[in-house]
């Protein structure tokens, strides 16, 4: 079965501070890996994309990267800002040999307040 | 903006009735997903469709069933609907382009937030 675990559930750090969170999956074939933020009551935007032959990928403050050996990704933050409060969510895509969009498999997320 | 627009933002309701979801995608997009989003939990994938076909289909209960027009928009529809079925209603829509060309990246609406009473 194809799924996608996020860990930690939840995370509070301190503005400014540095954070990591993890992805791991066990999703076949796979075609790529997105990051995506929810802001609270919000829909969730795309941080970034990942593909099999990607290692990092930076998107200002967020860099991503992934292991596709170990099937697991990271998402690291740096200098956190109050802004950053949101859930992070792991989509991983599933290769469809049919042409079209592919499964799409979402983790659970990982809830982040930055505190002042 | 993602570009794609849900209506209503918000809707109360009692137990038993039923209620329509809209959704608009980005100009261009074949296709739209629903997501339904309880209070904090994941997104749990109801139903995709394709250029007006039913593409995939996910945790969506009898009670729940959704089509696209020719115009590409789509409606969710909840049925004797339950004091459980409160939550965020999310749509996304995705852009056209089979195989490596198409990256997979959805664009969310802003949510249609359902409550039962």
């Amino acid at each position: 079965k194809n799924q996608v675990e996020q860990s930690p559930q939840s995370l509070i750090i301190l503005e400014g501070k540095n954070c990591t969170l993890q992805c791991n999956y066990t999703v076949s074939p796979f075609s790529n890996l997105r990051w995506y933020k929810q802001d609270t009551g919000r829909g969730p935007v795309s941080l970034t994309i990942m593909t099999f032959s990607e290692n990092t990928k930076s998107n200002g403050r967020y860099t991503a990267t992934l292991d596709a050996d170990t099937k697991q990704s990271s998402l690291h933050i740096t200098a956190s800002q109050l802004s950053d409060s949101a859930s992070y969510i792991c989509v991983v895509s599933v290769r469809n040999y049919g042409g079209s969009q592919g499964n799409l498999i979402f983790g659970k997320g990982t809830k982040l307040s930055v505190k002042p | 903006d993602s570009g794609v627009t849900q209506t209503p933002k918000h809707l109360i309701t009692a137990t038993g009735q039923r209620v329509t979801l809209r959704c608009s995608p980005r100009s261009g997009d074949l296709s739209v997903y629903w997501y339904q989003q309880s209070l904090d939990q994941g997104l749990q994938f109801l139903i995709q469709y394709y250029n007006g076909e039913e593409r995939a289909k996910g945790n969506i209960l009898e009670r729940f069933s959704a089509q696209q027009f020719p115009d590409l928009h789509s409606e969710l529809n909840l049925s004797s609907l339950e004091l459980g079925d409160s939550a965020l209603y999310f749509c996304a829509s995705s852009g056209v382009g089979g195989g490596l060309l198409n990256t997979g990246e959805l664009f969310f609406g802003e949510g249609s937030r359902l409550t039962v009473l």
